[in-house]
């Protein structure tokens, strides 16, 4: 699975828009980008994955750039239950790869 | 909602100890992981199953056995519990097919002393 990159920290403001870059330069062309994130205390949750198109679910926006090098999660308008670890995770989807392989994220403080 | 539970949120065993970290989940799911998640090293992989009474070793399963007796309950089994395994453990679960998505429990605090 390629290797991502995403910077350590990052504040938001209540209400503003969260966009979480993450940078997948070894990108292959089979491999999705997937989104999950961990709320203190908890087990990660799932968010959003793409491929190469641009995705949106009730959560999150995910933009992939044409190159599909990075792509950046947009949380629309963040609230302070956002607050959390937010890892991009770039794999292969298919049957006998179900490994995810988790950096260290970025961490996503909401500021009141 | 998918829902993965585990047995203790909080455990402290002695070293020697063994231990059993228990998980189940209700959404009749094939695949079931254990991962360990420690400050600065991420979540790592321990083992996975993709099916009863199979098993995979995952990036570090030495220390570890597990066992899947019943499809919905995945076990991981610590033979002899050393400090260096003190660790938040997080099981989760998947389904086949088009189901892409992890669920994953809400975690085991382990402290070996």
């Amino acid at each position: 699975d390629a290797k991502t990159t995403q910077p350590p920290s990052m504040d938001c403001a209540e209400g503003r828009a969260a966009n979480l870059p993450c940078n997948h330069s070894t990108i292959s062309g089979n491999e999705y980008v997937y989104w999950y994130r961990q709320i203190h205390s908890q087990g990660p949750q799932y968010i959003i994955h793409g491929l190469k198109n641009n995705e949106t679910n009730e959560m999150a926006s995910l933009i992939i750039t044409e190159d599909r090098k990075s792509s950046t999660l947009i949380l629309p308008h963040a609230t302070l239950r956002d607050t959390a670890v937010y890892y991009c995770i770039v794999r292969v989807n298919n049957f006998g790869n179900e490994k995810l392989t988790f950096g260290t994220g970025t961490r996503l403080t909401i500021i009141p | 909602d998918v829902k993965v539970t585990q047995s203790s949120r909080y455990l402290v065993k002695r070293t020697g100890e063994k231990v059993f970290l228990e998980c189940v989940q209700d959404m009749d799911h094939e695949n079931m992981f254990w991962y360990r998640q420690d400050p600065g090293l991420g979540l790592r992989l321990i083992y996975f199953s993709y099916d009863v009474k199979m098993k995979e070793k995952g990036d570090i399963p030495e220390g570890y056995s597990v066992s899947r007796e019943k499809k919905e309950r995945f076990s991981l089994i610590l033979e002899s519990a050393s400090t260096n395994q003190t660790s938040m453990y997080l099981c989760a679960s998947k389904g086949l097919g088009r189901e892409v998505r992890q669920y994953f429990g809400p975690g085991t605090r382990l402290t070996v002393t």
